[in-house]
């Protein structure tokens, strides 16, 4: 089972191009989220999903657009990257089904440089 | 808002000897608190997860406690071995997607 499968690995994108990062899941999980990690500041969520079909904003959602049209994809768009903008990116997965604990399962991350 | 802090960037320890990592939160307690570890370069993998309600909860040598009036997670790792060092996360669980919040992490180095 290969889990949670992000791409790029890395990138490299001059300011002001867009770009989308991808994941997909096989685990059939509801849940899917996706994460900054910077230094010192840990993980931030950036977009979560509930469910196929419904997205949300997480704690640092400005310049991120997300969509979820089927339950094993979760890709999050920049349409005009800024150097601030520069981070791991992380996707998740997780059942939060009812009686299910919310355990999350990450991709091995997209490391993007904005230069 | 709700805060959470791990109380050291670094922690280095002697092998064998028992490694503590703390994670404190500021306001309303989680229904969860859930414990990560991450190797360079790779994702955070789930470890363990304590329920508000549980004082103590044990898997092979980690042992997690949680104190709701203290605000307070202690993640133990008893016999701890290099093969142990990384970067260990603490994450609150407020029971729903969006309400999961992660401290930034202790590096744990084991020396030999």
């Amino acid at each position: 089972t290969a889990g949670i499968t992000q791409a790029p690995t890395s990138q490299i994108l001059a300011a002001g191009r867009s770009m989308t990062l991808r994941c997909t899941q096989d685990m059939r999980h509801n849940a899917m989220y996706w994460y900054r990690q910077d230094l010192g500041l840990g993980l931030r969520l950036i977009h979560y999903s509930n469910t196929a079909g419904t997205t949300g904003k997480g704690e640092v959602p400005d310049g991120y657009s997300v969509s979820r049209a089927n339950t094993d994809d979760f890709p999050l768009t920049l349409a005009s990257a800024v150097p601030s903008q520069t981070s791991v990116y992380f996707c998740a997965s997780s059942d939060s089904t009812g009686g299910s604990l919310n355990e999350q399962f990450f991709g091995p991350g997209t490391r993007l440089t904005v230069l | 808002s709700q805060k959470i802090e791990q109380n050291s960037e670094a922690l280095n320890i002697q092998e064998g000897k028992t490694a503590t990592l703390t994670c404190n939160y500021t306001n309303y307690s989680p229904a969860y608190l859930q414990w990560y570890r991450q190797d360079p370069g790779r994702g955070p993998v789930f470890l363990l997860l304590i329920r508000e309600n549980e004082k103590e909860k044990r898997k092979e040598r980690l042992k997690v406690t949680f104190d709701t009036t203290l605000k307070q997670s202690l993640f133990h790792i008893t016999a701890s071995q290099p093969a142990d060092s990384a970067t260990y996360l603490c994450a609150l669980d407020m029971g729903s997607a969006s309400k999961i919040i992660f401290g930034s992490g202790t590096r744990l180095s084991i020396r030999p």
